[in-house]
């Protein structure tokens, strides 16, 4: 069981727009920085977002992130095949002195 | 460019310790950075077990705490993961990562490969 809760699958049509939530509490979402990762079939995660909205280097802005509160949400807009993949959250929590993470979100571009 | 590539054996004994390797190329590990463990069962998502600063402060998953121990060697810029008295459910593929900055233990950026580790007799 996750510290961090993210829904187990979502799913859109390409070209259209999804979110994915994760929620989480005061030691962890509440008071750190929510990042998220994409994880295609047999590779290693790829860092999509960190401290909340900030994108590295090379991803492109169709992916963006927020926050509020205890929720990170994540965005991706102009879906593409390409897309259909495992996204997960994570972050700090403070009171655990861990790095947690959500338990993942399969996105289906239908 | 900063690359990472984790090694050891793919196959070992319940009860028997995991010892993984992950040799760090185009950085310095004295440079700084906390650098991490993290494992993925097959199917299930991700899991932190730990990290480490260049100097040798350790944090670890809370749950996995009695049984790692995580290390680093500057000489050779690596570090390296020990998990004592394993049982089936060990069985992940783990991965070695860094953070996006050298404050952080998370946001991690860079990642190796992974490698496939199974308990089994």
């Amino acid at each position: 069981q996750s510290v961090l809760t993210q829904p187990p699958s979502v799913s859109a049509a390409p070209g259209q727009k999804v979110t994915v939530s994760c929620s989480g509490s005061s030691p962890n979402m509440g008071n750190n920085y929510a990042s998220w990762y994409q994880q295609l079939p047999g590779t290693a995660p790829k860092l999509l977002i960190y401290d909340n909205n900030k994108r590295p280097s090379g991803i492109p802005d169709r992916f963006s992130g927020s926050k509020s509160g205890t929720s990170a949400t994540l965005g991706i807009t102009g879906l593409q095949t390409g897309d259909e993949a495992d996204y997960y959250c994570g972050t700090w929590d403070s009171s655990l002195s861990a790095v947690v993470f959500g338990g993942g979100t399969k996105l289906t571009v239908l | 460019q900063v690359q990472l590539q984790e090694s050891g054996p793919g196959l070992v004994k319940p009860s028997e310790t995991l010892s993984l390797t992950c040799d760090v190329a185009g950085y310095s590990i004295s440079s700084g950075y906390y650098w991490g463990w993290i494992r993925q069962p097959p199917g299930k998502g991700l899991e932190w077990i730990g990290s480490i600063y260049h100097s040798g402060s350790t944090y670890y998953n809370p749950s996995l705490k009695s049984r790692v121990t995580i290390s680093v060697d500057t000489s050779k810029n690596q570090f390296s993961l020990k998990l004592s008295s394993v049982t089936a459910a060990d069985t992940a593929v783990y991965y070695c990562a860094r953070p996006t900055t050298v404050t952080r233990h998370d946001a991690f950026d860079i990642w190796g490969q992974g490698t496939m580790v199974t308990v089994s007799s």
